[in-house]
C-alpha cells in the first residue's frame, strides 16, 4: 500500500525558513500526485500544496502562498517542503499524503514544525 | 472556495449505538466527497471516497451516503476503536482542497 514518513519539522523563530521532506517507499512514487496538509494544535485539517507527479504544476493554499514551495525528486522517492517567512500561525503538524483522484490515501505520521521567538 | 461545515461539532453515542455524522458543502459537490477518521496521536485514515465507498480494509459498519450539498457517515453499531475525530473533505473543485472543520465522537 507504501508508507511515507516526514522529517525536518523544528523550532524556528518567526521569519525563520525550514525544509520539510517525506520518504516515500512501497509503491511507485513517481506515478502519484502528492500534497502536504497542515494540523495547528488542538485544530482541523487545512490543505497546504500539492504537487502533481512530473512536479508541474504545483498549487497552493493562499494562507502560504509566495511563502512555501513544494518540490519532488522522483529519483529519490521524496517530496519536499520548502517553508519561509514562518509565522506564529504556521505551526503546525506537517503531513504529507498521497493524492487520488477520490481523496488522499496514504498519509505519513507527521513532523512538527512550531514557530516561536 | 467551497465551504464544508460538519455538525455536529461533538457528538456522545454509546458503545453498539449508531452514529449518524453530517457534512454540508456550500455548493454542489455531486459525490465528491471523503470522509476520513483520526484518532489522538495519529495522521488521518481516508475511510469513504465517492461519497459512499468504502476504502480498502474499512468494516462494512461504516457506510456514507449522500449526494450535491449533504452528506452523512454512518456507524451503525459503534466500537470502542470508532471514537475518534471524523472530517469530510470535497474533491469537487479545487484547488483548493477543503475539509470540514471535524466532528468528535465521544463515547457517553
Amino acid at each position: 500500500e507504501g508508507q511515507l514518513v516526514e522529517s525536518g519539522g523544528g523550532l524556528v523563530q518567526p521569519g525563520g525558513s525550514l525544509r520539510l521532506s517525506c520518504a516515500a517507499s512501497g509503491f511507485t512514487f513517481s506515478t502519484f500526485s502528492m500534497h502536504w496538509v497542515r494540523q495547528a494544535p488542538g485544530k482541523g485539517l487545512e490543505w497546504v500544496s500539492y504537487v502533481s507527479s512530473s512536479g508541474s504544476p504545483t498549487y497552493y493554499a493562499e494562507s502560504v502562498k509566495g511563502r512555501f514551495t513544494i518540490s519532488r525528486d522522483n529519483a529519490k522517492n521524496s517530496l519536499y517542503l520548502q517553508v519561509n517567512t514562518l509565522r506564529d500561525e504556521d505551526t503546525a503538524v506537517y503531513y504529507c499524503a498521497r493524492a487520488r483522484r477520490y481523496g488522499l490515501d496514504v498519509w505519513g505520521q507527521g513532523t512538527t514544525v512550531t514557530v516561536s521567538s | 472556495e467551497i465551504v464544508m461545515t460538519q455538525s455536529p461539532a461533538t457528538l456522545s453515542v454509546s458503545p453498539g449505538e449508531r452514529a449518524t455524522l453530517s457534512c454540508r458543502a456550500s455548493q454542489s459537490i455531486s459525490s465528491n466527497l471523503a470522509w476520513y477518521q483520526q484518532k489522538p496521536g495519529q495522521a488521518p485514515r481516508l475511510l469513504i471516497h465517492g461519497a459512499f465507498t468504502r476504502a480498502t480494509g474499512v468494516p462494512a459498519r461504516f457506510s456514507g451516503g449522500g449526494f450535491g450539498t449533504e452528506f452523512t457517515l454512518t456507524i451503525s453499531s459503534l466500537q470502542s476503536e470508532d471514537f475518534a475525530v471524523y472530517y469530510c473533505q470535497q474533491y469537487h473543485n479545487w484547488p483548493p482542497i477543503t475539509f470540514g472543520q471535524g466532528t468528535r465522537l465521544e463515547i457517553k
